[in-house]
């Protein structure tokens, strides 16, 4: 049974700060990886997806990348902005429906 | 082109109603999937409908069911509400089979169930 972590659970930092988001996946056995992002008691904005054949993607000041056989995939945020304060959440697609990540919640303090 | 849209956005209702939510998805897009949110469970995959078809289910009760209709819009329907129905239910679209193709969420109907 796939299982995802997102490691930390809570970030905060100083506004224009590179970061780093952590997600990890039990079962390497991917088709595809898709970050999100999600405001307060809204939906989930799709960030980027990077397919299972794919090493990474870039979208902006964000850069998202997969390491399939360590089960690891990684969201890179540039120069952060409080715009940027929200839960980002990764799930990973297998031939099981979406399995979602607890999500890491970020605060960029200006 | 318009995103997925969700209706009601908001929903009250008392233990042992009914309750039916309507999702329409991304215009061309011909899957759809539920999901709950909770901040206990996190987000939970429901079921997934294709051409109509219910093609994948999640571990949630036989009262929990939904629906597709032929220009892919969606419902999903709990029936005998309990307290723990309480969430933010989220509907999700995608080109063709979600297992390869990126899904795009609504807003969300935030159910409270008294």
């Amino acid at each position: 049974k796939q299982e995802v972590t997102q490691i930390p659970a809570a970030l905060s930092v100083p506004e224009g700060e590179n970061l780093v988001l952590n997600c990890s996946f039990t079962d390497s056995a991917i088709y595809n990886l898709q970050w999100f992002r999600q405001d307060p008691g809204k939906g989930l904005t799709s960030l980027l997806l990077i397919q299972s054949s794919q090493r990474e993607q870039t979208s902006g000041r964000l850069n998202a990348s997969l390491d399939k056989s360590s089960g690891r995939s990684t969201l890179y945020i540039a120069a952060s902005q409080p715009g940027d304060s929200a839960t980002y959440l990764c799930a990973v697609g297998g031939n099981t429906p979406l399995v979602f990540g607890k999500g890491t919640r970020l605060s960029v303090i200006a | 082109k318009a995103g997925v849209t969700q209706t009601p956005r908001y929903l009250i209702k008392t233990r042992g109603q009914q309750v039916t939510l309507s999702c329409s998805p991304i215009s061309g897009h011909r899957s759809v999937s539920w999901y709950q949110q909770t901040p206990g469970q996190g987000l939970q995959f429901l079921f997934e409908y294709f051409s109509e078809t219910q093609r994948n289910k999640g571990n949630f009760p036989g009262r929990f069911s939904g629906r597709q209709f032929s220009n892919s819009r969606s419902e999903m329907n709990v029936s005998t509400l309990e307290l723990g129905d309480s969430a933010l239910y989220l509907c999700a679209s995608s080109l063709e089979s979600h297992v390869y193709n990126e899904q795009f969420f609504g807003p969300g109907t935030r159910l409270t169930v008294l």
